[in-house]
């Protein structure tokens, strides 16, 4: 079975700077997606950027962006330019390729404070 | 277009009770994912139904079930309820059932059993 593991369960980051969230998985498969999802306070979870395994070029989504090395089975999630706007539960997340169905497994999450 | 709507958002049950949560997806959406979010836990699978056929289920017991209606509306129900039970629920919908599809998410029923 895959796993996802981020190992901080916590960030801070000053306004304006830039932090990193960290991700690893573990699967024996060859084709799968990495979706980074981020939660606010009592709002609803909301799709920050994806990336396909078979891609080699890193996802970029405006001020998001990633560090996939398949390699290594990680995937960090780049946040330039911090705003208020951004502190909420970060999940990383994954889903096989193979089959239908869309069974995400989700990593525990990264709560991400801002600091004004 | 509206989101994913889910009802009720809040409810309190004594153990030994049923609940039944309601989920309805974006419109144009045949897939529907269940989501149980505990602190503890995380994020776990519930069950997904696509075209009203559970495509997957996750590992809970046979008290959480769930079904999807001919309009890609669907409901979960917990029979039984323990302590445990209590968490927040989440639905999401998706256009597809494979791919790099993207699950939009409701805001979640706030399940608490006491």
């Amino acid at each position: 079975a895959q796993t996802v593991t981020q190992s901080q369960p916590e960030m801070s980051v000053q306004e304006a700077e830039t932090v990193t969230l960290s991700c690893t998985y573990d699967t024996s498969e060859s084709d799968y997606y990495l979706f980074w999802y981020k939660q606010p306070p009592s709002r609803q979870m909301i799709l920050v950027i994806r990336q396909e395994a078979y891609k080699q070029q890193n996802a970029t989504e405006n001020r998001f962006s990633v560090n996939f090395q398949k390699a290594a089975k990680s995937f960090s999630l780049k946040i330039s330019d911090s705003q208020l706007g951004d502190a909420a539960m970060y999940f990383c997340a994954y889903r096989s390729g193979h089959g239908y169905g869309q069974n995400f497994v989700f990593g525990p999450g990264t709560r991400l404070s801002v600091l004004p | 277009k509206a989101g994913v709507t889910q009802t009720p958002r809040y409810l309190i049950k004594t153990r030994g009770q049923q609940v039944t949560l309601s989920c309805s997806p974006i419109s144009g959406h045949r897939s529907v994912s269940w989501y149980q979010q505990t602190p503890g836990q995380g994020l776990q699978f519930l069950f997904e139904y696509f075209s009203e056929t559970q495509r997957n289920k996750g590992n809970f017991p046979g008290r959480f079930s769930g079904r999807q209606f001919s309009n890609s509306r669907s409901e979960m129900n917990v029979s039984t309820l323990e302590l445990g039970d209590s968490a927040l629920y989440l639905c999401a919908s998706s256009l597809a059932d494979r791919g790099s599809g993207e699950l939009f998410f409701g805001e979640g029923s706030r399940l608490t059993v006491l």
